[in-house]
């Protein structure tokens, strides 16, 4: 009973370079959510998607892109990294969007 | 655009006491109301949901309330225990499927 498993859990990114978190379910969940948790502020979401091959911009998108080929995956990039991306990373799956939410233990990301 | 606010952002209370967690909203056009826990460095557990068609929702020592006319939704913690401190976060829920989220309530029961 994996859940949703995020990689890596830790990293550290110089300015400028890219990178992938990665973010799996093994639910059968359709709709898969990436949100960022700054420090005293609530959860914000980048991106969603309500099923493979579709996805949708959140709150704050800008700086990220996704994509949704296959139920399970729904990996999240990062280019030319900014300090402003420095955060927590919370992936997050649900059966059918309103309610049942399953989050990733997260990913700490700071960009120096 | 939904705002979620969460007060007071920490509160500490003895072992035994009874916890009162408040979260309000500017929209009352809410689909669900949405209590999660937070232990550090850890994701979110989901701990109830309050469709907008109700007024409470309850599961063992957790009750959570939603008034919608007032923009309000509480969750009560009765007779606290050391291992529900953690951070208590809000989030309604909306028609699109997606959920807006408070800055949450860090709690710290002292035993």
């Amino acid at each position: 009973n994996a859940g949703v498993t995020q990689t890596p859990k830790f990293r550290i990114l110089k300015i400028g370079q890219s990178m992938t978190l990665q973010c799996a379910q093994d639910m059968n969940h359709n709709y898969m959510y990436w949100y960022r948790q700054d420090p005293g502020m609530g959860l914000k979401l980048i991106y969603y998607s309500v099923g493979a091959g579709i996805t949708d911009k959140g709150e704050v998108p800008n700086g990220y892109n996704v994509s949704r080929s296959t139920t399970e995956d729904f990996p999240l990039r990062l280019e030319l990294a900014a300090p402003s991306q420095t955060s927590v990373y919370f992936c997050a799956s649900s059966p059918t969007g309103d309610y049942g939410y399953t989050f990733g233990s997260g990913t700490r990301l700071t960009v120096v | 655009k939904q705002e979620v606010t969460q007060i007071p952002a920490a509160l500490s209370v003895p072992e035994g006491e009874n916890l009162v967690l408040n979260c309000s909203f500017t929209d009352s056009a809410i689909y669900n109301l949405q209590w999660f826990r937070q232990d550090p460095g850890k994701g979110l557990t989901s701990l109830l949901l309050i469709q907008s068609s109700q007024r409470e929702q309850t599961s063992g020592r957790l009750n959570a309330s939603l008034d919608k006319s007032s923009g309000r939704s509480t969750l009560y913690i009765a007779a606290s225990q050391p291992g529900d401190s953690a951070t208590y976060l809000c989030a309604s829920g909306s028609n699109d499927y997606k959920l807006s989220f408070g800055a949450g309530t860090t709690v710290t029961v002292r035993a």
